[in-house]
């Protein structure tokens, strides 16, 4: 089966760094993406990756290794507006996304 | 940018009512159209994936008959809850993709369905 694991809720503190990881296990790959949701609204885009190595872009970078079936999003100098979930997803052989159950990231001040 | 639009943004229904869900690509022709239902602090789920002209495909345990999805054009899909119940009370979302060699799913903002 097609699995992706993510860890259900994580704590920081504002201006500090974060790391969300994401295992996935598909019928194939064809690119993942990172999500940020706001609760009671929609996803929005924030990364894609679908070779190896790591993509900046601002605060946030994420980084891929197919070998391992293996993604983090970093966030750096954390805000209170980065709480949020957020959410890995894999483009699989049939250029279907299969989504994590996302992470719960809770910023204290 | 691509921009996705959906209406209602909310609805409140009786049980037992039918109600539609509009989704509009703005700026770009969507070939596949994804509808996914969202419940309280669980993660999306995809409930059907429509392609412009052709019959929707729907995810294991998803009722066809009552959740009726129209792809009549590029730019716009609809879905249909027919007779709602309050187990349906859900945020629905849908997103769009350019073409299959570009993977991003563009997200509406979704809808908000509360049933009486």
């Amino acid at each position: 089966g097609q699995n992706i694991d993510q860890p259900t809720e994580m704590t920081a503190t504002e201006g500090a760094i974060v790391q969300i990881n994401c295992t996935y296990q598909t019928s194939g790959f064809n690119g993942l993406f990172w999500y940020q949701q706001h609760a009671g609204e929609a996803p929005t885009f924030l990364s894609y990756n679908v070779l190896d190595g790591l993509e900046e872009k601002g605060r946030f970078s994420s980084f891929l290794s197919r070998s391992k079936g293996y993604s983090y999003l970093l966030l750096k100098e954390l805000q209170m507006k980065d709480s949020a979930s957020y959410l890995c997803a894999v483009v699989d052989s049939n250029y279907q996304l299969i989504w994590g159950a996302g992470t719960k990231l809770i910023i204290k001040p | 940018g691509a921009v996705v639009s959906q209406h209602p943004s909310w609805v409140i229904c009786k049980s037992g009512t039918s109600v539609k869900i509009e989704c509009r690509s703005l700026d770009f022709q969507a070939t596949t159209m994804f509808w996914y239902r969202q419940f309280p602090k669980q993660s999306l789920m995809l409930m059907a994936t429509s392609n412009e002209g052709s019959k929707a495909t729907y995810e294991q345990g998803v009722e066809k008959d009552k959740f009726l999805i129209n792809h009549a054009s590029l730019t716009l899909s609809t879905l249909t809850v027919t007779s709602a119940h309050p187990e349906d009370s859900s945020f629905y979302i849908c997103s769009a993709r350019q073409s299959e060699d570009y993977n991003e799913q563009f997200f509406g903002p979704g809808t908000r369905l509360t049933v009486l």
